[in-house]
């Protein structure tokens, strides 16, 4: 059964450092997210990525965040300078169209500690 | 704006016995709602799901029903076993591409 994947499973990184988050969604998907849950917190919705532009974003998704589609099968969730509060579990998820009724398909997550 | 609100764990159950997790939301229009499901160590997968009113999703026993009036969507299963232990996400999707989660549920299940 076709899995999206998230590479890597933890990254650890000093506080101002720059990170790369990976993810290879299903490969007939068209939409893309990113999602993030700090410990003990609610899974937050990031951004949505369609045909290589940012569909929608969130509060959260400020100019220290960036995604990019490089090439026809990675979705990347950049953080040019990591802060503390940053640490939490990133998760990305891709569906084949929008709307309610789709379902989004979860990647099994990068766990990002930040010093 | 939307929001989804899920009965604080942890449910502790002992095995066969009836599960129910309850989950009332908020949202404009007219959602589709989910339960995902989280293993420890592993991401979130998609347990059932619901995208009209009086629809019921059901998946490996578990069963949900979208109730308009009530503005719920309770978790079921008849008869729990050890490895349904994991975390349960009720969200929601208004129609854009936004799902609002829950805070979780912890279920552990003992033998």
């Amino acid at each position: 059964e076709p899995e999206v994947t998230q590479t890597p499973s933890h990254q650890v990184t000093q506080m101002g450092q720059e990170v790369i988050l990976r993810c290879v969604p299903i490969s007939n998907h068209l939409y893309f997210y990113w999602y993030r849950q700090i410990l003990g917190q609610k899974v937050e919705f990031l951004v949505s990525f369609y045909n290589n532009e940012i569909s929608e974003k969130s509060e959260i998704f400020d100019d220290q965040f960036s995604v990019e589609r490089p090439d026809g099968s990675n979705f990347t969730l950049k953080i040019r300078s990591t802060k503390l509060e940053d640490s939490a579990m990133y998760f990305c998820a891709s569906s084949e169209g929008v709307g309610g009724r789709q379902t989004q398909y979860f990647g099994p997550g990068t766990r990002l500690l930040v010093l | 704006g939307d929001s989804v609100t899920q009965m604080e764990g942890p449910v502790t159950l002992s095995e066969e016995a009836f599960l129910t997790i309850n989950c009332t939301y908020t949202a404009t229009g007219y959602p589709s709602l989910f339960w995902y499901v989280q293993y420890p160590g592993e991401g979130l997968q998609l347990l059932l799901k619901a995208t009209k009113a009086d629809d019921k999703g059901s998946n490996k026993g578990f069963e949900a029903t979208y109730r308009k009036e009530t503005t719920s969507f309770h978790l079921e299963k008849g008869s729990v076993q050890v490895s349904d232990s994991a975390v349960y996400f009720c969200a929601l999707n208004s129609g854009y591409s936004t799902l609002t989660f829950g805070k979780g549920t912890m279920l552990l299940v003992s033998p």
